[in-house]
């Protein structure tokens, strides 16, 4: 069965610091990848996505995440984070049965 | 503004009551989701429609009931609401019906509590 693992529910940052979120999924072929974000009492926002191709993907706010097929994995990064980015991120697979599966979420939070 | 609407933003119902989550969308968008977040689940998708007048079920469809009579509206009813049920629901939509291909937008989400 599709699953999507996100390790790290709790991560804890200094602003300015770099980061990176881990995701792996459970998946027989080549999944289409989502990383979104979720601001406290909010829905959810898309940061960015991986359908094929080049295996770095920029998204928005200056995030970045890169596939790597070895690992079944789907790393998001960001190189500096701002107290903003305090946030819960979710990384989520899309399968061809027309559902998005999304793992358990990761709640970020920064320290000035 | 374009976007997803979702009414109410909470309510607090009495075990056994009947409930619907309104939502509505003006983006034209075909597809339309409902989910439940959990902590320490996420997000599990509840039904979902790919068009207007189909309706699916998802992951935990059980206790719940949805029709798509147009394009813009997907309302989510609880029949027999129970404690269980107890949870925050978001409304989603996309343009297509081919979720793997397409951003899902959503709504500001309605936290429901069952006593």
């Amino acid at each position: 069965a599709q699953s999507v693992t996100q390790p790290d529910i709790h991560i804890t940052v200094s602003e300015g610091a770099s980061l990176e979120l881990r995701c792996n999924y459970s998946y027989g072929a080549t999944p289409y990848l989502f990383w979104y974000v979720q601001s406290p009492g909010q829905g959810l926002q898309l940061l960015l996505k991986y359908f094929s191709g080049d295996t770095l993907v920029q998204g928005i706010k200056g995030f970045e995440a890169e596939f790597k097929r070895s690992q079944s994995s789907f790393n998001l990064r960001k190189p500096s984070v701002h107290w903003s980015d305090a946030a819960e991120y979710f990384c989520a697979v899309g399968v061809n049965t027309d559902k998005l599966i999304f793992g358990t979420g990761t709640r970020l939070q920064v320290f000035p | 503004i374009a976007g997803i609407t979702q009414a109410p933003t909470s309510q607090i119902l009495a075990a056994g009551r009947r409930m619907t989550l309104r939502c509505t969308q003006d983006m034209r968008h075909n597809a339309m989701y409902w989910y439940r977040q959990d902590l320490g689940l996420g997000l599990r998708l509840i039904h979902y429609s790919n068009t207007a007048g189909t309706t699916g079920k998802g992951e935990v469809p059980d206790g719940y009931s949805v029709s798509r009579a147009n394009t813009d509206d997907f309302p989510l009813t609880l029949a027999s609401a129970v404690p269980s049920q107890t949870s925050v629901y978001f409304c989603a939509s996309s343009p297509l019906g081919r979720v793997s291909y397409n951003e899902q937008f959503f709504g500001p989400g309605t936290r429901l509590t069952v006593l």
